[in-house]
């Protein structure tokens, strides 16, 4: 079946622009985490949903970041005023359940860069 | 609160040699304890887990974890590895009940020579 994907692959944008990323998980995974990967260390966590929900949004960094999940599936994590820190690779993960022992799928990732 | 660290940042063995990849943890709860690889621009992908049951844990493509809770360690093995194993690994922790957020480690670059 069709895993988790994430669109765009790689998005480049100046620095003080607005992105938008986007998540769709698997079909019928009810939770759904962001997280944010830099180059040489692992996947940080910023929000999971549980359905429409954000359940936990502590990871993200500052209110520059915002995610969504309207109607329990696709999620978009939106970022305004794009800084140059924010260059990274952003990956989702579904699961069945929020957390353990439920496996976390994860997207291929978007990679951000901002010049 | 909670932590994973892993104890190499890189790994190097060659084909047909054993491996082993260093993790321990620090957690408040009881945890559960992931290994996942990440293969060059591909997505992570789970390679075995420690819930609360057997504490030898066995995975794919022939790696196993045992989870050891007096040394606070999941360290993972391979009895003989291959060039394909040549990945970049992640320990993680996650709390069975809180908040639920897993943390994951910096990773282990494992290199596998011919």
């Amino acid at each position: 079946g069709a895993g988790v994907s994430q669109t765009p692959s790689n998005k480049v944008t100046e620095k003080g622009k607005y992105v938008e990323l986007r998540c769709d998980p698997i079909s019928g995974h009810t939770a759904l985490y962001w997280y944010r990967q830099s180059l040489g260390q692992g996947p940080e966590f910023l929000i999971y949903f549980q359905g429409t929900g954000a359940a936990d949004d502590s990871g993200l960094p500052n209110d520059r970041f915002f995610a969504v999940r309207p109607e329990g599936s696709v999620s978009t994590l939106k970022i305004q005023r794009t800084e140059r820190g924010d260059s990274a690779v952003y990956l989702c993960a579904s699961s069945l359940g929020q957390g353990s022992p439920y496996e976390q799928y994860f997207g291929p990732g978007t990679r951000l860069t901002v010049t | 609160a909670q932590s994973v660290t892993q104890l190499d940042s890189h790994v190097s063995v060659s084909e047909g040699t054993p491996v082993l990849l260093r993790c321990n943890y620090s957690s408040s709860y009881s945890p559960s304890l992931f290994w996942y690889v990440q293969h060059p621009n591909k997505g992570l992908q789970l390679l075995l887990k420690y819930t609360s049951a057997a504490t030898l844990v066995k995975g794919i493509n022939g790696f196993e974890a045992e989870f050891k809770k007096s040394e606070t360690s999941f360290h993972l093995t391979k009895p003989s590895a291959h060039m394909s194993d040549a990945a970049e690994y992640f320990c993680v922790v996650s709390p069975r009940g809180g908040s639920y957020i897993p943390t994951f480690g910096r990773g282990t670059s494992l290199i596998v020579h011919p």
